[in-house]
């Protein structure tokens, strides 16, 4: 099954702006995910999102990140104030169904704050 | 905390060699999925396993997971070139199977 895409595939900020990173489904799931991967170190979940509502969240997920599925389409991940530590790849990724336990990943989003 | 360690972080061997890497954890997963990662491009599922002392086999890759679901291995027959990459774990938590917590990956090497 095709995974999800991201927009931008870069974004450069600075430090203190807002930005919004997209995901669009290929198709209508209703399960999402949001991972960030700070150059060479692991995979970190942030957030998972299921019918409009956030499910699970990880306590690298403060209030300056914020989800949400504004047009039942597109999957957004908001940073209100970024930090130069927020400098990471970005990956959405979706979940066919509940009986489905496999999480298909988009291409990322290369967030660069200066 | 969850946490899923994988050994060797490197491994550099000639073609037509076997390898095997593993990840370990103290804790239960649900399951357990393994995935490949280009650089700057996202992880791409190769399987998932979900019960204990499942083996499943994708061509020269056989991926084991532990009879007690706390480790799983991946087995190369055979390496080639195209087969080097990052081969990362992640496993579902056995009560919140929504979040999926990854290893740091075995970074792989095959020498032509």
């Amino acid at each position: 099954e095709p995974e999800v895409t991201q927009t931008p595939s870069h974004q450069v900020t600075q430090m203190g702006q807002e930005v919004i990173l997209r995901c669009v489904p290929i198709s209508n799931h209703l399960y999402f995910y949001w991972y960030r991967q700070i150059l060479g170190q692991k995979v970190e979940f942030l957030v998972s999102f299921y019918n409009n509502e956030i499910s699970e969240k990880s306590e690298i997920f403060d209030d300056q990140f914020s989800v949400e599925r504004p047009d039942g389409s597109n999957f957004t991940l908001k940073i209100r104030s970024t930090k130069l530590e927020d400098s990471a790849m970005y990956f959405c990724a979706r979940r066919s169904g509940r009986a489905h336990i496999e999480q298909f990943f988009g291409p990322g989003t290369r967030l660069t704050v200066l | 905390t969850q946490l899923l360690e994988q050994s060797p972080q490197f491994l550099s061997i000639q073609e037509g060699e076997n390898l095997t890497v593993y990840c370990n954890s103290s804790s239960v997963f649900s399951s357990l999925q393994w995935y490949r990662q280009e650089p700057g491009e996202g992880p791409v599922l190769l399987v998932t396993v979900v019960t204990g002392g499942e083996v499943k086999k994708l061509k020269r890759l056989t991926f084991q997971f532990g009879d007690a679901r706390k480790d799983s291995s991946l087995h190369i027959t055979a390496a080639q070139p195209g087969d080097t990459g990052l081969y990362l774990c992640a496993g579902a938590s056995m009560n919140r199977d929504d979040k999926i917590i990854f290893g740091k990956g075995t970074r792989l090497h095959i020498l032509p």
